[in-house]
């Protein structure tokens, strides 16, 4: 099974900060790649799918880049709504794998 | 608008089976496999197993493989995941998901379903 490591596991930030979680995966998997959100209590909600493209929908200042095995998601500009846990996924085959997740919290 | 709703809270004892329904609607069902997902209190995602709306096929994770079986009932649009054997530390909320049958990824989940495994 591909393992796919985050960092960092938790991170503090402010609003109007810009906050980068890295996502590598132990072999290539192209651009099979997607990045979720989730809240307490509620289930995940996909933001980005193929490493990059930004889900309909989703607010502009997520984005995400990589291939291969390394992979980032970024948030411009953090807005009160955005902490929230984020969980990077590879779908390059099965099993499909999550990373550990990576809670961002109110500094 | 599409959705998937899933079946209510169970409570069961060590040993004991539980079958959790994933309701879809407001697409054409065949088109996304569904995916079954976990998550034990304070943990992440853990994937159990996919199956294909179309034809069936499954694959399951290697840790749930002798335990789970995912079947899907295309008249009713429902899918089903049934895991048996259960223990304490299979204590999670469980999530179903779409998937498109061209994956870009898990874009609509159901809510959730607590199961308690608790003598």
């Amino acid at each position: 099974a591909i393992r796919m490591t985050q960092s960092p596991s938790s991170l503090s930030s402010s609003t109007g900060d810009r906050v980068t979680i890295t996502c590598r995966a132990s072999q290539g998997i192209s651009t099979y790649l997607a990045w979720y959100q989730q809240k307490p209590g509620k289930a995940p909600n996909l933001l980005i799918y193929g490493a990059s493209t930004l889900r309909s929908g989703a607010p502009s200042r997520f984005s995400g880049s990589g291939s291969g095995t390394d992979f980032t998601l970024t948030i411009n500009y953090l807005q009160s709504e955005d902490f929230a846990t984020y969980f990077c996924q590879q779908y390059f085959n099965h099993p499909r794998t999550f990373g550990q997740g990576t809670k961002v919290v109110i500094k | 608008q599409a959705q998937l709703v899933q079946s209510g809270a169970e409570v069961k004892r060590p040993g004991a089976s539980v079958k959790v329904s994933c309701r879809a609607s407001g697409y054409p069902f065949t088109s996304f496999g569904f995916n079954w997902v976990r998550q034990a209190p304070g943990q992440g995602l853990e994937w159990m197993g996919w199956i294909s709306t179309y034809n069936g096929n499954t694959n399951y994770a290697q840790k749930f493989q002798d335990r789970v079986t995912l079947t899907t009932d295309t008249s009713t649009t429902t899918a089903y995941m049934d895991l048996r054997s259960l223990r304490s530390d299979d204590t999670a909320v469980y999530y179903c998901a779409r998937e498109h049958v061209l994956s870009d990824g898990f874009d609509i989940w159901g809510q959730g379903t607590m199961v308690t495994v608790s003598s």
